[in-house]
């Protein structure tokens, strides 16, 4: 059963681009977490989705950012109009039911703006 | 395969006690080990370790690492029911320029009153 997998691994994008980090949560998970870890900072929740629906978007900036879980596919983080401080790592994690402590962690997905 | 063990994988203990957590890690290119705690949504930071043998201190928490035998322990001493929580630990290990950061599955702990 292979783990939470998130791709690209390392992201390079110019200010003002469009940045899409890509979330394959476990087999058989259908709830997926998108967390923003800073340099030297912990891990700070965004947006929680179960297939097709946002469940909890309150860590997620108004503007420029969204979230998707499709019923195919993998969940896909959009960052619009990408500025210096969106550079950070990101990371998916998945879980098959609501309760919050059993997470797999992806390996991460690193953005940086130019 | 670069991989990261954190045991027991659940704990119970008492009010008071004092515990220690353990995570041993076989990685190709070590950067850093952290310690989160995760109680509901986002695991909150603990430590970060890069240098073998320096202890890292916060209140009743402490941690240190041996990168000669690759592992870490995270001590709570006196421990409350505030700290029941999932202990995680992470590697950062870097593979082909690319950032990588392995996670252990979690130690549960849970504190008795």
């Amino acid at each position: 059963n292979a783990g939470v997998m998130q791709n690209p691994r390392h992201l390079v994008r110019r200010r003002g681009q469009e940045a899409r980090l890509r979330c394959s949560p476990m087999k058989g998970h259908s709830h997926v977490y998108w967390y923003r870890q800073l340099p030297e900072e912990g891990l700070k929740f965004m947006v929680y989705l179960q297939k097709e629906n946002i469940i909890d978007e309150s860590g997620m900036p108004k503007e420029r950012f969204s979230a998707e879980f499709p019923k195919e596919g993998p969940s896909i983080l959009r960052i619009q109009q990408v500025v210096r401080g969106d550079s950070a790592a990101y990371f998916c994690a998945s879980s098959p039911s609501r309760m919050g402590y059993e997470q797999y962690f992806g390996p991460g997905t690193r953005l940086t703006v130019t | 395969e670069d991989k990261v063990v954190q045991s027991p994988l659940s704990l119970v203990v008492h009010e008071g006690d004092t515990v220690t957590l353990n995570c041993s890690y076989e990685v190709t290119n070590f950067r850093s080990l952290l310690w989160y705690k995760q109680e509901k949504k986002a695991p909150t930071f603990l430590f970060m370790l890069t240098s073998s043998g320096i202890e890292k201190k916060s209140g009743r928490l402490s941690s240190i690492l041996d990168k000669k035998e690759l592992f870490s322990i995270l001590n709570i001493t006196a421990t409350q029911t505030g700290d029941s929580a999932v202990y995680l630990c992470a590697v950062e290990a870097p593979m082909d320029s690319n950032y990588q950061l392995i996670w252990g599955a979690g130690t549960k702990l849970i504190i008795k009153p």
